[in-house]
């Protein structure tokens, strides 16, 4: 069965310091991706999506990045924190041929 | 931009008691999709319903979708204490011009429903 993974469960940064989230999926290949930010008690943001290894797409301008080094590791990077990139971060995957998304558990970021 | 708009916000009822709730979209889409979201968890998909159906069920969900107006509605029958969560309906398009909109989904605001035992 496919599984997906997120790490770190919770993080707090500074402001200025940089960041790596990392999202990998078992039991399947060549997923579509995707990272998400989710504001407190709103809906969710795609941020970028990969349809295949070192193909990223962003979704909206900011201070974050994407890299797909493998074909199931989907990374979430920022160079240097702001107070506004805290925030829910979800990573997804879909297989190829459907529609339904699953999710991770999410990584809780607070930047102070 | 944000597709999806649910309604209500929240609404909060007394197990044993069914649910509904609305979404709106604006743009053509090829499928309409709910999920769950327990507190500080990830979402879990519940039932998907493509745009040429009109209603689908699973178990105590029942999904319909009414393209004409742009909605949806979702109902949960004899609710439980343990479907206390949010729910969100996120909507997929066919992409432009005959292309692929690579199984992005737009999702809403949600719900958050609250069921007391």
């Amino acid at each position: 069965s496919q599984t997906i993974h997120q790490w770190p469960a919770t993080l707090v940064q500074p402001v200025g310091s940089p960041l790596s989230l990392e999202c990998t999926v078992e039991g399947t290949s060549n997923p579509n991706l995707y990272w998400y930010r989710q504001a407190a008690g709103r809906g969710l943001q795609l941020l970028f999506y990969s349809v295949g290894i070192g193909q990223i797409s962003s979704e909206v301008p900011q201070n974050l990045s994407a890299s797909r080094p493998q074909d199931r590791q989907f990374i979430l990077s920022s160079k240097k924190l702001l107070l506004s990139d805290s925030g829910f971060y979800l990573c997804a995957w879909k297989g190829q041929g459907g529609y339904e998304q699953y999710f991770g558990p999410g990584t809780r970021l607070t930047v102070t | 931009s944000q597709q999806g708009e649910e309604d209500p916000q929240a609404l909060s009822i007394q197990e044993g008691e069914n649910a509904t709730m609305n979404c709106s979209y604006k743009t053509s889409i090829n499928n309409l999709q709910w999920y769950r979201q327990n507190s500080g968890r990830g979402l879990v998909h519940l039932i998907l319903i493509r745009s040429n159906e009109r209603e689908k069920h699973s178990g105590r969900l029942r999904v319909t979708l009414d393209t004409s107006k742009k909605s949806s509605s979702l109902l949960i029958t004899a609710s439980r204490a343990a479907d206390t969560a949010s729910y969100f309906c996120a909507t997929g398009s066919s992409g432009i011009a005959g292309g692929t909109s690579y199984g992005k989904l737009t999702f809403g605001q949600g719900t958050i429903l609250t069921v007391h035992p």
